[in-house]
């Protein structure tokens, strides 16, 4: 158990719909990325936030955007979804210690299918 | 950011050791090297992380040459259940940084 810990798990919904992912970070950790990895593909990074500021922006379409509240729990907001939405959404966290690298831990992932 | 490349897939049996390695020529001098494992569908596993010569723990070994333009994951005596994808993940601490991933090594372990 990494400590992070992502709802739901698993989410159908039909195309043009809107979802929001939930991400409660490791205890004490300040940041929070977020990752998508479609079937059979690498780990694609949307987005990172520290301590409730955006740090750093990936390929991330203007459908999806993210907000990390003062509690440190993220949010990742998919709307007008596609088909092609359709992937793993991880969320991961680092920070809790200071001189620890570049060290994240993943959460097990919410499974999104679009259909 | 620094670009890492790795092999796409690799065979091996039970019993023998695995060395995957990464290239990262253009690693910054504040940038770690951290190596992940990633099951299907399931959120990837930190493995080791250095920064520079040797780091050893009680599932791998992470050789990291002077230069620091590569590293060496080392995995002794393999089993099926390290069937897995390897990510080999360069980046600096804190935040501003990507970190993003490249395309991972497909490890696969036969009896």
């Amino acid at each position: 158990d990494s400590g992070v810990t992502q709802t739901p798990k698993h989410l159908i919904t039909a195309t043009g719909q809107r979802v929001t992912l939930r991400c409660s970070p490791r205890s004490g950790d300040l940041s929070v990325y977020w990752y998508q990895q479609s079937l059979d593909q690498g780990l694609q990074f949307l987005i990172q936030y520290y301590n409730g500021e955006e740090r750093a922006k990936g390929n991330i379409l203007e459908r999806f955007s993210a907000q990390q509240f003062p509690d440190l729990h993220s949010e990742l907001n998919l709307s007008s979804l596609e088909l092609g939405d359709s992937a793993l959404y991880f969320c991961a966290s680092s920070g809790r210690q200071s001189g620890s690298g570049n060290t994240i831990y993943f959460g097990e992932g919410s499974w999104l299918t679009v259909v | 950011l620094a670009k890492t490349t790795q092999p796409i897939s690799m065979d091996s049996y039970e019993g023998q050791e695995v060395n995957i390695t990464c290239s990262h020529n253009n690693i910054a001098t504040n940038d770690y090297i951290t190596w992940y494992q990633q099951f299907p569908s399931q959120g990837p596993r930190f493995i080791i992380q250095g920064y520079k010569t040797k780091v050893t723990n009680e599932v791998a070994s992470l050789f990291i040459p002077a230069d620091r333009k590569s590293s060496t994951l080392s995995l002794p005596r393999v089993s099926l259940s390290d069937t897995a994808v390897y990510y080999c993940l360069v980046g600096g601490a804190g935040g501003g940084n990507k970190l993003t991933f490249g395309t991972g090594t497909q490890l696969k372990v036969e009896l």
